[in-house]
């Protein structure tokens, strides 16, 4: 069965504490993985998509990696705006897209 | 259109009424889901539709649930004898759905409470 696991479920940081958020996935024929932003009341927001190991992609102060088991959104000297949801999802060979529980980010001024 | 448009935002409901939630894709998006979240949950999958296929069904959490696409385009979410465990947020996205272009773009929502 496809599954998405996040880690940690929830992280505190103080304004330019780097950090990484971990998604590591069982899928089979993995067609693409991707990370959205998710703020209180509102749909998530594409970030990025990965499709083969190695493959790396930054948006401003979030790069996200991509291994054969597990894919990192990196922060770096985050500022309070970051703060949100980030949900992890993949897209496996059968073209649905399962969601990981996601990880709540904190970023204190 | 320029996004996703979901109807209505927020919907109150008695227990064991029928309810309706409506899906606007993506205008020339072949692809479209349909997800649940609860309250501080992640996303659960309960269909997805491409193109003239047959929708996958493996999400719907009973027989209560159904969900249709007329046209390739709009989609409705009915839910039949509405429980007091079906209140969530109810959200919809949709995709090119080929290629490399395989990112799903969400709506706002329908926030659905049943009472």
């Amino acid at each position: 069965e496809d599954q998405v696991t996040q880690s940690p479920e929830a992280l505190r940081l103080q304004e330019g504490e780097s950090s990484s958020l971990n998604c590591s996935y069982t899928v089979s024929g993995l067609r693409g993985l991707f990370w959205y932003r998710q703020d209180p009341g509102k749909g998530p927001e594409f970030l990025f998509t990965l499709y083969s190991a190695g493959e790396e992609k930054e948006k401003e102060r979030l790069k996200a990696t991509l291994t054969k088991k597990e894919s990192f959104l990196h922060i770096t000297a985050p500022k309070p705006e970051d703060s949100a949801t980030y949900l992890c999802a993949v897209q496996a060979g059968d073209d649905k897209i399962i969601f990981g529980k996601g990880t709540r980010l904190h970023i204190l001024p | 259109g320029a996004g996703v448009s979901q109807s209505p935002s927020n919907k109150v409901t008695e227990k064991g009424k029928d309810v309706e939630l409506r899906c606007d894709p993506i205008s020339g998006h072949t692809a479209l889901y349909w997800y649940r979240q609860s309250l501080g949950q992640g996303l659960e999958f309960l269909i997805y539709f491409q193109g003239n296929s047959a929708p996958d069904k493996s999400g719907l959490p009973s027989d209560r649930f159904s969900a249709e696409r007329t046209g390739g385009s709009v989609s409705t979410l009915t839910i039949q004898r509405t429980q007091q465990e079906d209140s969530a947020v109810y959200l919809c996205a949709s995709s090119l759905g080929y290629g490399l272009n395989t990112e799903a773009f969400f709506g706002q929502g329908t926030r659905l409470t049943v009472v």
